[in-house]
């Protein structure tokens, strides 16, 4: 099926280190989303993304919606321990709601 | 309960075998998704459901795969016969509604191992 083309496949960097991943796509989307996924868990939604050029905050991630809908960014500044973990972009052509995610950026951080 | 839950956490089947797996919803929740995630892969979409109807099913592999919500709340995702490539996690997600500023809320997956 179809996935976004996310990199890079994985990150192992030391404690308050900044990280920076991102997501391309060759067709266009309407909402970008970021997830967290721990060991045996689902996907945890970090940051949504609506308009094209929106840049949005939580906490310690800072991530953008490209100019031309084909790409996000996410940065996590700062990183700590318990950033550890699997994230996932993903994106929504329409309104019902259906996802195509990204292959997963796996971070390590070293204390 | 306060997030999506699904049962049972582990199934292990042989192959040949049928299974079933369920999703209880956020309650109140309108919209309920299914994904199926390889190991070492992100999730993709399986089929979508707005209350009992299903929308979209494009993403079911086979006609092996069969999902319903006949009331609108909780639903069951079965696979009949079972092969060695239906080893994964099946993750089910809700959503108040569908589209944008209603996002979807997964579950912790049901981990399927096929023998």
């Amino acid at each position: 099926g179809q996935q976004l083309n996310q990199s890079p496949q994985s990150m192992f960097i030391q404690e308050g280190e900044d990280v920076s991943m991102n997501c391309t796509s060759s067709s266009i989307f309407n909402t970008w989303l970021w997830y967290k996924q721990d060991p045996g868990e689902g996907p945890v939604l970090l940051i949504a993304l609506y308009k094209a050029g929106e840049l949005t905050s939580n906490g310690r991630l800072t991530a953008q919606f490209g100019i031309t809908r084909k790409d996000s960014f996410l940065n996590i500044s700062a990183s700590i321990p318990s950033d550890v973990g699997i994230y996932f972009c993903a994106g929504r052509k329409s309104n019902t709601g259906k996802l195509i995610f990204g292959q997963g950026t796996t971070l390590q951080v070293k204390p | 309960g306060a997030g999506v839950s699904q049962s049972p956490r582990y199934k292990v089947a042989k192959r040949g075998q049928d299974v079933a797996l369920r999703c209880d919803p956020i309650s109140g929740h309108v919209s309920l998704f299914w994904y199926q995630q390889a190991l070492g892969q992100g999730p993709e979409f399986l089929t979508y459901f707005q209350n009992e109807a299903q929308l979209d099913k494009s993403g079911l592999p086979s006609d092996r795969f069969f999902a319903e919500r006949p009331e609108g709340s909780v639903s069951t995702l079965k696979i009949q016969r079972t092969q060695q490539e239906d080893s994964a996690v099946y993750l089910c997600a809700s959503s108040l509604l569908a589209g944008a500023y209603n996002e979807q809320f997964f579950g912790p997956g049901t981990r399927l191992t096929v023998l």
